[in-house]
């Protein structure tokens, strides 16, 4: 069955660097998503993207954070000075239409900053 | 504005139905949703139920919705020690576009012999 594949699984970094979260959604899925989940709290929305552009963002999606699709396959999330408030599990989702709207999501990257 | 609540904490014993129950805020959402995420694990759709719809049955789950009250909940039949996870409401706003998942904080199931 397919599914999202996200990589780091872990990824720890000091406070200040760049990082970039990477996911592989499922081929035939059209949209795109990030979520993150600090630890005890809910799941909140980041971003969505479909057609090489976002098309709706959340307040926590400042300028700090960017979305990108390099190739057909990849997606990425970039997280650019990275602070101790940004450690959380980053959840990556994709859907095939708009319509259908089920998101499948990928097993999430654990971001510690130190 | 948007919100989804969910019980923090259910526990049941082994072969026994579980209800994990969930409130939401806006009535425009045409889907609502179930994930189930396991420790260490990401969110796994379990089942969701379009809103003309009043329940929705697969396999062991159940899911039944009150547009009125603005309330969904989740059965599960005779539960099992595999089905202890953390259960998440999710709603999709039409003010999001369909774009978003509102989720709720989660139901901790703890499923005992």
């Amino acid at each position: 069955e397919p599914e999202v594949t996200q990589t780091p699984s872990h990824q720890v970094t000091q406070m200040g660097q760049e990082v970039i979260l990477r996911c592989v959604p499922i081929s035939n899925h059209l949209y795109f998503y990030w979520y993150r989940q600090i630890l005890g709290q809910k799941v909140e929305f980041l971003v969505s993207f479909y057609n090489n552009e976002i098309s709706e963002k959340s307040e926590i999606f400042d300028d700090q954070f960017s979305v990108e699709r390099p190739d057909g396959s990849n997606f990425t999330l970039k997280i650019r000075s990275t602070k101790l408030e940004d450690s959380a599990m980053y959840f990556c989702a994709s859907s095939e239409a708009l319509e259908s709207d089920t998101q499948y999501f990928g097993p999430g990257t654990r971001l510690t900053v130190l | 504005g948007e919100d989804v609540e969910q019980s923090l904490f259910l526990s049941v014993r082994e072969g026994d139905s579980s209800v994990i129950n969930c409130t939401y805020t806006d009535s425009s959402s045409t889907y609502l949703y179930w994930y189930k995420q396991e420790p260490g694990a990401g969110l796994q759709l379990l089942t969701y139920i379009f809103s003309n719809m009043d329940m929705k049955q697969d396999q062991r789950l159940t899911v039944l919705l009150n547009k009125k009250d603005k309330h969904l909940s989740l059965r599960i039949a005779d539960t099992q020690t595999g089905d202890s996870a953390i259960y998440f409401c999710a709603e999709t706003p039409l003010s999001g576009g369909y774009n978003k998942l509102i989720f709720g904080a989660g139901t901790r199931l703890a499923v005992h012999p």
